[in-house]
């Protein structure tokens, strides 16, 4: 099951910001939180990830909670080729861990002109 | 560089007939997972390959299904005698630092 809670579906004005909320309450302490989108008949791309602190990196900031419940994915100036799905997913990496992702449902993202 | 590719893009299969779904990983990464994701659906993991070594299996739904990776490279998924419920869409994805690079996937349609 998906460790992850997010809304099914957002919208926003192109131009705008666009932030995407996800709550993973039951993050655990080597757990990373990863953001992935998917663009219509594409496999998904990755976007950022982190584990408590904030990042921002070409496409995108992802803002973590001090208690690491909740994150948000920023896109700051959306695009119309920002519709896609985006996924929140919590892994653990490294160690014995390797990385296998967790998809749930996402939260479908439209762009209006 | 060149990024993951696969083939065929679409494949279409009676009831019965067994396939094979190509994926060529971005060169030099040692770790490969295949995906299956059902229309509607976000991706389910299948299976694990750190280098030639198939680690996890777990998300394999049925001994129908069988992956290799024999030289450490290229993966092939294999299904045998294919089912309506197999129809999906298979990716493939090679993994470095922490960030899976994806395919743009094969899919399935069994009639």
């Amino acid at each position: 099951d998906a460790k992850t809670t997010q809304p099914p579906s957002m919208d926003c004005a192109e131009g705008r910001a666009a932030n995407l909320p996800c709550n993973h309450s039951t993050i655990s302490g080597n757990e990373y939180v990863y953001w992935y989108r998917q663009i219509h008949s594409q496999g998904p791309q990755y976007i950022i990830h982190g584990l408590k602190n904030n990042e921002t990196n070409e496409m995108a900031s992802l803002i973590i909670t001090e208690d690491r419940k909740s994150s948000t994915l920023i896109l700051p100036h959306a695009t119309l080729r920002d519709t896609a799905v985006y996924y929140c997913i919590v892994e653990a990496t490294g160690g014995t861990s390797y990385g296998k992702l967790t998809f749930g449902q996402g939260t479908i993202l439209t762009v209006h002109p | 560089g060149a990024g993951v590719s696969q083939s065929p893009r679409y494949k279409v299969a009676k009831r019965g007939q067994d396939v094979a779904l190509r994926c060529d990983p971005i060169s030099g990464h040692v770790s490969l997972f295949w995906y299956q994701q059902a229309l509607g659906q976000g991706p389910e993991f299948l299976t694990y390959f750190q280098n030639e070594a198939q680690l996890d299996k777990s998300g394999l739904p049925s001994d129908r299904f069988f992956a290799e990776r024999p030289e450490g490279s290229v993966s092939t998924l294999k299904i045998q005698r294919t089912q309506q419920e197999d129809s999906a869409v298979y990716l493939c994805a090679s993994t470095f630092r922490s960030r899976q690079y994806f395919g743009p996937g094969t899919r399935l349609t069994v009639l």
